[in-house]
């Protein structure tokens, strides 16, 4: 079936440097990219988004990047600080769904003071 | 800002017992999704309903799992008849302005 990938699984940086993780999906028909944060025991929280018609997007320090060719969108987060240490998963909407969403497998983001 | 809410946030039950997962959207949202997080895995996709009705739903949500409105605001997952793998942090969410919002979930333990 429908598959996205995520990579890294894990990412440490320092604060203040920058932060990517890139996801890559099979389903052609896939039209919306969603990233979400998730901290220790909470909800999933929606920090941007991308639709395929876009093929970058910015809001202040994040910024999420989209290849529909390749297949595979990456998420920026510029000016890192502590308070953005947290899972981030992507996801690639399923086809002919709406928003019916499949998820990449999280990435554990430590920014270090 | 409106959140979607979920009830119980914790529910324990033994093997084999049938939990009822409740959930209130956003109002004025129509579309409704269940997902589900085994600990330290991913997001996973179980089932979506718009007008009253099922609109997709993946292969983990099998005959052992229901969902119904019944009262117009109320969203619910029933399990019949759990499984120690169900345990799982079980998320609601609902649609609106072309967004997916996730409710504050409901860990379910099956002992």
């Amino acid at each position: 079936g429908e598959n996205v990938e995520q990579h890294p699984s894990t990412l440490s940086v320092q604060e203040g440097d920058s932060a990517v993780i890139k996801c890559t999906y099979s389903d052609s028909a896939s039209n919306y990219f969603p990233w979400y944060k998730q901290e220790l025991g909470k909800r999933p929280q929606l920090i941007i988004d991308i639709r395929s018609n876009v093929g970058e997007k910015k809001d202040q320090r994040i910024a999420v990047t989209l290849n529909k060719t390749a297949k595979h969108f990456s998420l920026h987060i510029t000016e890192t600080q502590p308070e953005d240490s947290a899972v981030y998963f992507c996801a690639a909407s399923l086809s002919n769904s709406g928003y019916a969403l499949n998820f990449g497998k999280g990435t554990s983001l430590l920014v270090t003071p | 800002e409106p959140e979607v809410t979920q009830t119980p946030s914790h529910q324990v039950t033994q093997m084999g017992q049938e939990v009822i997962l409740r959930c209130v959207p956003i109002s004025n949202h129509l579309y409704f999704y269940w997902y589900r997080q085994i600990l330290g895995q991913k997001v996973e996709f179980l089932v979506s309903f718009y007008n009253n009705e099922i609109s997709e739903k993946s292969e983990i949500f099998d005959d052992q799992f229901s969902v119904e409105r019944p009262d117009g605001s109320n969203f619910t997952l029933k399990i019949r008849s759990t499984k120690l793998e169900d345990s799982a942090m079980y998320f609601c969410a609902s649609y609106r302005n072309e967004k997916l919002f996730f409710g504050s979930g409901t860990q379910l333990s099956v002992l």
